[in-house]
């Protein structure tokens, strides 16, 4: 069976500030990770996803991940927030295909001025 | 390209009652996935649908049932529907993965009320 735990229901940053989103997962076996943005009254966006190529992965809107295999964590940095990354993220894990996840219950990213 | 569209956007039905919320996947896509996504939570696999039977299934009783047509579009139905089921319905539609992963993108949902 697979989990996932995103650490904070909520994080409120400045904007310029950098943003940390956290995700930790429980796996018995790497699996495939993906991490998806959802504006209000909208379905899913992906935002980047890991295939067990690179450890550093780049997504859309300038936002990288780091796959830590070790620590069983995909955290989400982004150096510089801006007001239009005010929305709820989702990180999710997948064994067999992108069709079939299992999503964390997601962080709601608040951007002050 | 359309996306994946789903109809309708928003549902008030009352206890008790049934509904189907339909999907049609992105254009040269095979597989259709539902999820339930409660207030507050992470969307919940529900099934997914290829080649018109359905494939994997996650927790969810058989008052939820599903569909999918030759040209692979879909339909969710749920039976005797309950307060609980109040939530926004996604559905995403992907490539069936032979070889490597593909990416699955999702719709825009439909908000079902139960009343």
């Amino acid at each position: 069976a697979q989990s996932v735990t995103q650490l904070g229901s909520h994080v409120s940053v400045s904007e310029g500030a950098l943003v940390l989103l956290r995700c930790n997962y429980s796996s018995s076996v790497p699996p495939y990770l993906f991490w998806y943005v959802q504006y209000p009254n909208q379905g899913l966006q992906l935002l980047l996803k890991y295939t067990s190529a690179a450890t550093l992965v780049k997504g859309i809107n300038g936002f990288e991940a780091e796959f830590k295999k070790s620590e069983t964590s995909f955290h989400l940095p982004k150096p510089s927030a801006h007001m239009s990354d005010a929305a709820e993220y989702f990180c999710a894990v997948s064994h067999t295909n992108a069709g079939k996840s299992t999503f964390g219950d997601g962080t709601t990213l608040t951007v002050k001025p | 390209d359309a996306g994946v569209t789903q109809s309708p956007t928003h549902l008030i039905k009352t206890r008790g009652q049934q509904v189907t919320l339909r999907c049609s996947p992105k254009s040269g896509h095979d597989t259709v996935s539902w999820y339930q996504q409660a207030l507050g939570q992470g969307p919940q696999f529900i099934f997914q649908y290829y080649e018109e039977e359905e494939r994997q299934r996650g927790n969810f009783p058989d008052r939820f049932s599903g569909h999918q047509f030759p040209n692979y579009s879909s339909e969710l139905n749920v039976n005797a529907l309950l307060l609980g089921d109040s939530a926004l319905y996604l559905c995403a539609s992907s490539s069936f993965p032979l070889v490597v992963l593909t990416e699955a993108f999702f719709g825009q949902g439909t908000r079902l009320t139960v009343v």
